[in-house]
């Protein structure tokens, strides 16, 4: 079946204590990228990677860190989480030839007290 | 940076009857415009998308139309049923690199 994993699915944890969420898919997609949910503010991207190797900021990248050192995986790094990144957090993949259309991941609910 | 706005945050309708919901962008050079409908717990889901070359595009229930000069897209569901119910979210991006979604809107279909 196709498609984007991401653990874990539910994550509390402590301020300061690193931590990092995977992401993996199974589709052979280039694109790959991270976004957090909050409640009024919809999805905004932290990174996004067109390649392995190749990363970009997206509009809220502070705090956090990527890499794509192979093509299915995807981790987000949180290296000293803190309160506000409390946060839903979504991983998404896509083929960038022909389209854009992105596949998400089922999320991960962080809580940073 | 692009800015995207979605209207309205909540909308109701009667089984049967359209629903539209409405985005503007401010990047003119975005050329790709995507709609996600997600469901409670759940990832969102494409359901339809539309690029800078075409105005309209449909598929069965759902359109999707794009006024590149006034900077804005809209989703049209006709015959709303209640599985339509969830939050539906806009999203404009330049080349699909950086996606900038709109704050979403949580449509209830009533029967």
């Amino acid at each position: 079946e196709a498609q984007v994993t991401q653990n874990p699915r539910y994550l509390i944890t402590v301020t300061g204590k690193k931590l990092t969420v995977t992401c993996s898919q199974n589709m052979n997609h280039e694109y790959m990228s991270w976004y957090r949910q909050d409640p009024g503010l919809g999805l905004r991207q932290i990174y996004y990677s067109m390649n392995v190797e190749v990363t970009d900021k997206g509009d809220v990248p502070e705090g956090y860190k990527v890499s794509r050192k192979e093509k299915r995986n995807f981790p987000l790094i949180l290296e000293s989480p803190s309160p506000n990144q409390t946060s839903l957090y979504f991983c998404a993949s896509g083929v960038r030839a022909g389209g854009y259309e992105q596949y998400f991941g089922p999320g991960t609910r962080l809580t940073v007290t | 940076g692009e800015n995207v706005e979605q209207h309205p945050s909540t909308l109701s309708v009667q089984e049967g009857d359209s629903a539209v919901i409405k985005c503007t962008y401010s990047d003119s050079a975005s050329n790709y415009f995507p709609w996600y409908k997600q469901e409670l717990g759940k990832g969102p889901q494409l359901i339809i998308d539309i690029r800078s070359n075409v105005g309209e595009k449909k598929d069965q229930r759902i359109a999707v139309t794009l006024n590149k000069t006034a900077k804005h897209f809209s989703l049209h569901i006709t015959e709303t049923q209640p599985e339509d119910s969830a939050v539906y979210f806009c999203a404009a991006t330049l080349l699909g690199q950086n996606f900038v979604f709109g704050p979403g809107t949580r449509l209830s279909v009533l029967p």
